[in-house]
């Protein structure tokens, strides 16, 4: 079974902090990605990575930043905290269609979430 | 723009009963379509897709989608629901110009027994 885990279930932190979020899957999958999860809103794209260093901006990438210095490991980082930042966050990996790993039809498998409180 | 509308914010459906929840999109070329669901306090769980063939797409735990090309719509459904099918479902759409998806809103489906 494929096994996405985020290192934390519940995080507090404060407005100004810099912020890690950790994500690590089991299944070599070269694509991976970071959503926030607000309600009525459904899930929005931060980032994505196809590759190892590769990264690519979604919807909302104003205020993190991502690193993927291995396959297995993709981390978002909250620069400077802000209130409007509490929400879920959600990791997800995925194989690509082929060599283009943009675009995949392939299921993407996900983490349980982080819900982050930002003080 | 691609979009993704899930009209029902919630659906009530007796134990034993067909349940539908509702999706339609808009994308500028063919669509790819998803559903997933998501238990309490955890992370999505792929149901079933549709990329091309037949319009009748059978899914994971019962479930089934039919892809209506005219009515733009890619209903779930289930012939019998189950207290635990209970769960938030989101519908999700991809063309093939653009590289990621397109999350609907989601739709909290409650089985009551």
């Amino acid at each position: 079974d494929v096994k996405v885990t985020q290192s934390s279930r519940y995080l507090v932190k404060r407005t100004g902090e810099k912020v890690f979020l950790e994500c690590v899957q089991d299944m070599d999958h070269e694509n991976m990605f970071w959503y926030r999860q607000d309600p009525g809103l459904g899930l929005r794209l931060i980032y994505f990575s196809y590759d190892v260093k590769m990264k690519e901006k979604g919807d909302i990438p104003e205020g993190y930043s991502v690193s993927r210095e291995k396959k297995e490991r993709f981390s978002l980082i909250l620069e400077s905290a802000s209130t409007n930042q509490t929400s879920m966050y959600l990791c997800a990996s995925s194989f690509p269609d082929g060599p283009n790993g943009y675009r995949s039809n392939q299921p993407q498998h996900f983490g349980d979430g982080t819900r982050l409180s930002i003080l | 723009a691609q979009s993704v509308a899930q009209p029902e914010d919630q659906v009530n459906v007796a134990e034993g009963n067909p349940l539908t929840v509702k999706c339609t999109y808009s994308v500028s070329g063919n669509p790819y379509l998803f559903w997933y669901v998501q238990y309490p306090n955890r992370g999505l769980q792929f149901l079933l897709k549709y990329i091309t063939g037949d319009n009748l797409v059978k899914g994971s735990y019962g479930f089934e989608a039919e892809f209506n090309k005219s009515q733009t719509s890619f209903h779930l459904k289930k012939p019998s629901a189950l207290v635990s099918d209970s769960a938030l479902y989101f519908c999700a759409v991809r063309d093939y110009s653009n590289y990621q998806l397109i999350w609907g809103a989601g739709t909290k489906l409650i089985i009551k027994p």
